[in-house]
């Protein structure tokens, strides 16, 4: 079964400062794709940056890169010059497609809650 | 072009009534996905439906939890005989395509079980 792993369940980081948040995950799939979202006080989600994980550079999102390493299964949200905004809950996905109906679904990590320090 | 709709926003229920809880999704888009987040945890998937049609409910608990799609209207995500562990935030997401594309969900139902 497919898992995602988010290993660090809060950070905070000054402003201005970068910030990298980590995610691993386990599938046997070749073909698949990676997203951070970004979960505010709001509840809202807010999708942050996504990797095609047939792509080998690195997704950019303006403050926002991902370090995707596909062979250790690594998929870790750098966040440069960190603004009081950013302060939210952040979720690692990975979407599959499942074998028996054909669903592309959407798998979470647990999150890691970002503070960020005035 | 409006976003993913979800109401209500809270929605307080006591034990043993029934949750309604509805989905409009962006237009155009033909497929819905409903998620659920415990506290403090992440997403999980419960089911996915397009237009008149139940196509994966592998993540929907099998009794008292049904959805629909019909064709005109909101999907509804219906919790008959609520119980206190079914307090949870409620997203539902829309696609134009069942594919790797993005999924864009709403703003999420939060229920509370007294």
């Amino acid at each position: 079964a497919q898992t995602v792993t988010q290993s660090q369940p809060e950070m905070s980081v000054q402003e201005a400062e970068t910030v990298t948040l980590s995610c691993t995950y386990d599938t046997s799939e070749s073909n698949y794709y990676l997203f951070w979202y970004k979960q505010p006080p709001s509840r809202q989600m807010i999708l942050v940056i996504r990797q095609e994980a047939y792509k080998q550079q690195n997704a950019t999102e303006n403050r926002f890169s991902v370090n995707f390493q596909k062979a250790a299964k690594s998929f870790s949200l750098k966040i440069s010059d960190s603004q009081l905004g950013d302060t939210a809950m952040y979720f690692c996905a990975f979407m599959k497609k499942e074998g028996t109906s054909g669903t592309y679904k959407y798998i979470f990590g647990t999150g890691t809650r970002l503070k960020v320090l005035a | 072009n409006a976003g993913v709709m979800q109401n209500p926003r809270h929605l307080v229920r006591r034990r043993g009534q029934e949750a309604r809880l509805r989905c409009s999704p962006m237009k155009g888009h033909s497929h819905v996905y409903w998620y659920r987040q415990l506290p403090e945890e992440g997403l999980k998937f419960m089911v996915y439906l397009q237009k008149e049609n139940i196509i994966d409910e592998s993540g929907m608990p099998k009794e008292r939890f049904s959805a629909e799609f019909p064709k005109e209207g909101p999907s509804i995500l219906r919790i008959q005989q609520v119980v206190r562990g079914d307090s949870a935030a409620y997203f539902c997401a829309s696609s134009p395509f069942n594919s790797y594309n993005e999924q864009f969900f709403g703003p999420g139902t939060r229920l509370t079980v007294l």
